[in-house]
């Protein structure tokens, strides 16, 4: 599988309750980046990891959001006490460093979440 | 704030029609991508975009980039269904490796 793979594919959740999501990228591809997507909305960017680092977060990450990227591989993104507004498609894609299109991002499948 | 507009939102054209898909802004970016995205899936790339006035082909559809790598366009000729989508432009800027993604377009295709 050459692909970025997300896991699970939908969540359902209560409000307050906490959920983890799991992204794995194309193999060797040192950065990997979060996206939010909400219905009828182009993706707004959350965070992204260079190797294990986290580079960059947006403004959009409140203190609920916590990304990890511990081995440099797979990522994961926690949200606690979820909230209804917390409803939307979370996207993962990921990147290479080298070659004439370093700057292009693939993305996975995405993880829908519903919080009720 | 950046910001990249899109037009038309919706387009629903008849199969074998030709469109073209808009994406603006006031802001310069270094590379420029086109993704199409299906309900319930992530973004697809369609193509990637460096330099200004760069134009290229992917059968049916052509992207150009702007001379001032401000705003592109994405031309589909002879529309088919297999074409319906929401279209994304998403633009990098210089010194971010974040995408800022477009409003996007919806595009229906009857056959």
């Amino acid at each position: 599988d050459t692909g970025v793979s997300q896991n699970p594919r939908h969540k359902i959740t209560k409000r307050g309750q906490n959920v983890t999501f799991r992204c794995d990228p194309i193999s060797e591809h040192n950065r990997l980046y979060w996206y939010r997507q909400t219905l009828g909305q182009g993706p707004e960017f959350l965070t992204y990891f260079q190797n294990e680092a986290q580079l960059e977060k947006s403004r959009l990450l409140s203190d609920r959001f916590s990304a990890e990227r511990p081995k440099g591989s797979f990522s994961t993104l926690e949200i606690q006490r979820t909230e209804q507004g917390d409803s939307a498609m979370y996207l993962c894609a990921s990147s290479g460093v080298r070659g004439p299109f370093q700057e292009t991002q693939y993305f996975g499948p995405g993880t829908r979440l519903l919080v009720l | 704030t950046q910001l990249l507009e899109q037009s038309p939102q919706f387009l629903s054209i008849q199969e074998g029609e030709n469109l073209t898909v808009y994406c603006n802004s006031s802001s310069v970016f270094s590379s420029l991508q086109w993704y199409r995205q299906e309900p319930g899936e992530g973004p697809v790339l369609l193509v990637t975009v460096v330099t200004g006035g760069e134009v290229k082909k992917l059968k049916r559809l052509t992207f150009q980039f702007g001379d001032a790598r401000k705003d592109s366009s994405l031309h589909i000729t002879a529309a088919q269904p297999g074409d319906t989508g929401l279209y994304l432009c998403a633009g990098r800027s210089y010194n971010t490796d974040k995408l800022i993604f477009g409003t996007g377009t919806r595009l229906q295709v009857f056959p």
